[in-house]
Formats: C-alpha cells, structure tokens, sequence
C-alpha cells in the first residue's frame, strides 16, 4: 500500500539546521509530488512547499524563503527537507505529503501523509 | 498570506448532522474549486476526507459531504458518530501561495 515513512524526532538547537527524511514506498516515487507541512503544538496546519521527485523542481512558501531546501534521491525513493536557522518558534511535527493527483502538483490534495517528525528546538 | 477562516469548536450529538464553515476570499476558496477537508485525531496525522470541493476519496463514508457558495465552503457530516471526534481542517489553492488552510475546528461528539 501507499506509505511514507519519516525519520525520528529531532532535538536541535537555535541557530542549527535539522534534515528529516520520507521514504515513499507502495508507489512509483517520481511520479508524485510530495508536499511539506507543518503543525507547531496546538496550532494550526502550516504549507511549507513541493517538490517534484521526477525533475527535482521546487516551490517554497514566502514564509521559509532563503532556509529552506527540498531534495531527493529517486535510488532511494526518499525525500528530504532542511531547514537552517533554527529559532524557538520552528519547534513543530512535520509532515509530508503526497499528491492524490500527479498531474496536479500545486493543485492536488494530499491522500498519504507520513507519521509526522517531531522537531524541538531548544538551547 | 492570512488562513482560512474556520470556527473554533462545533458540536453534535450521535446521529445528529454537523456543519463546518471554511471562510476565505475570491482569491482562494471562491476562486477555485480546489477546496479539500482534512480530519485529524490527536496525535495523527491528517487524513484526506473531501476534495475538489466534494467528491469523497474511495473509503471514506458517505456521511461526510462538502459544498461550497460564493467565498465560503462547508463540510457536512451526518449521522454523527463517537469517532468522528476530531481536528477538521479546511484547504485550498490560492495561486501565488499554493496551498492554505484554516485555522482549524474541533469537533466534539457529545
């Protein structure tokens, strides 16, 4: 079946980067987009991006604009993102995602989502 | 780029009908029928329950319905039942900012 699994909880602190990982699985990888999103504690569903794992282009919101990087590595059906300059307030679960539709990079909904990363960012 | 704007918390007894309000603007909800409902129970992660404004994906109920007038969109779930207790939030395209969502609204099933 369709799965995305994440890497683990990361603890990190201001100033650093993090890099979390989604392997996709039960699917042609680079035939989808994958989406980045994020959920601080409490809050509500935050859009961060795409990337389309067949060509490697990306889209970034404005708001993470400059410390945010989307990659992947079709040999292993994974995708990547790291974000840089840490603060406090980045402390969130973050989310992939998948595009129900692959024609649709941008319009698409998201039918598989990963388990969530559990990002703290603490001094 | 503001997010869409949900009510805070609903309510329902079982077997009663709920509706939840996404409101937003000509640029977003009311320009595009891209509108999609995501269900969330604590500590999961979301699920897919109406896209394109209301068409189900294959597995979720029929009790669970969406629309959508002018700038605002609603989703509906009838015959309530205990586990569709939940975090309910609403997404759409906007063009320039790709994808926004509501604020989100909890549901409680009383």
């Amino acid at each position: 079946q369709v799965q995305l699994v994440q890497s683990g909880a990361e603890v990190t602190k201001p100033g650093a980067s993090v890099k979390i990982s989604c392997k996709a699985s039960g699917y042609t990888f680079i035939d989808y987009a994958i989406h980045w999103v994020r959920q601080a504690p409490g809050q509500r569903l935050e859009w961060m991006g795409w990337i389309n794992p067949g060509n490697g282009n990306t889209k970034y919101s404005q708001s993470f604009q400059g410390r945010i990087i989307f990659t992947r590595d079709t040999s292993a059906s994974t995708a990547y993102m790291d974000l840089s300059s840490l603060i406090s307030e980045d402390s969130a679960v973050y989310y992939c995602a998948r595009v129900r539709d692959r024609s649709r990079v941008n319009t698409s909904p998201f039918d598989c989502w990963g388990q969530g990363t559990l990002v703290t960012v603490s001094s | 780029q503001s997010a869409l704007t949900q009510p805070a918390s609903v309510s329902g007894s079982p077997g009663q009908s709920i509706t939840i309000s996404c409101s937003g603007s000509s640029s977003d909800v009311g320009g595009y029928n891209y509108v999609s409902w995501y269900q969330q129970h604590p500590g999961k992660a979301p699920k897919l329950m109406i896209y394109d404004v209301s068409n189900r994906p294959s597995g979720v109920s029929n009790r669970f319905s969406g629309s959508k007038s002018g700038n605002t969109a609603s989703l509906t779930i009838s015959g309530l039942q205990a586990e569709d207790e939940a975090d309910y939030y609403c997404a759409t395209y906007t063009g320039s900012v790709i994808t926004v969502f509501g604020g989100g609204t909890k549901l409680t099933v009383l």
